[in-house]
């Protein structure tokens, strides 16, 4: 099956620094990526939408200048948790679509648990 | 943003056992997807369904793409220690040549009891 990977696996840092987060899908290209956040015992709620070579499309609620995402290529999308503060604490986990004939499916990298001092 | 409701949300069974859950929502969806996460690890996929009223299995896991397009269910079959983790159902909407994100439910805890 198709893989993502996420990098890193988990991130410490202090409050008010900036935390990058890698998504890549490593054997097939994905225009589009999503990026999910996951508080302990919760569900995954979508944060936003990632599309190679545009901007991304935000949810409700989610602040665009503050999660910032760049998808510059068909395999890699990152998210960027600027001046992080300890409510952004969480499991980020990245999905990347793969599509083709009927079928258009989902494939989510491992995670990445940020914890913000 | 939306959520599906999910149920149950755990269950306790003993090894061997059938086990059954769902998932409805109010609002359409034109694909069903049922994902196993352990902890600290992203979700698996287990189950995609593409077509109301689609019946697919993967080995001991059935899972129903419902004929209003509302709703799915998952029976894992015979149910065995490594089965024990979260299952989540995700509804995903696709129109034109673009998908939507995930829409998920809450989750069902599967707990086995030796």
């Amino acid at each position: 099956g198709a893989v993502v990977s996420q990098h890193p696996s988990r991130v410490i840092c202090k409050s008010g620094t900036s935390v990058k987060i890698e998504c890549r899908s490593l054997d097939f290209q994905a225009t589009t990526m999503f990026w999910y956040r996951q508080f302990p015992k919760q569900s995954l709620m979508l944060m936003a939408t990632s599309n190679e070579g545009s901007k991304a499309t935000y949810e409700q609620g989610v602040e665009k200048d503050k999660f910032l995402i760049n998808h510059a290529s068909l395999t890699l999308s990152t998210l960027t948790v600027t001046s992080a503060h300890p409510e952004d604490s969480s499991f980020y986990i990245c999905s990347a679509r793969q599509s083709g004939g009927v079928s258009d499916t989902q494939y989510f990298g491992p995670g990445t648990r940020l914890t913000v001092l | 943003g939306q959520q599906l409701n999910q149920s149950p949300q755990s269950m306790f069974i003993q090894e061997g056992e059938d086990v059954s859950m769902n998932c409805t929502s109010s609002s359409i969806f034109n694909t069903w997807l049922w994902y196993k996460q352990e902890p600290g690890e992203g979700p698996v996929l287990l189950i995609a369904l593409y077509k109301a009223g689609e019946l697919t299995s993967n080995g001991r896991l059935t899972a129903q793409f419902g004929i209003t397009r509302k709703d799915s269910f998952l029976n894992i079959s015979a149910s065995i220690p490594s089965d024990v983790g979260i299952y989540f159902c995700a509804g995903q909407l696709i129109i034109g040549g673009g998908a939507d994100g995930l829409t998920f439910g809450k989750g069902t805890h599967l707990i086995i009891q030796p």
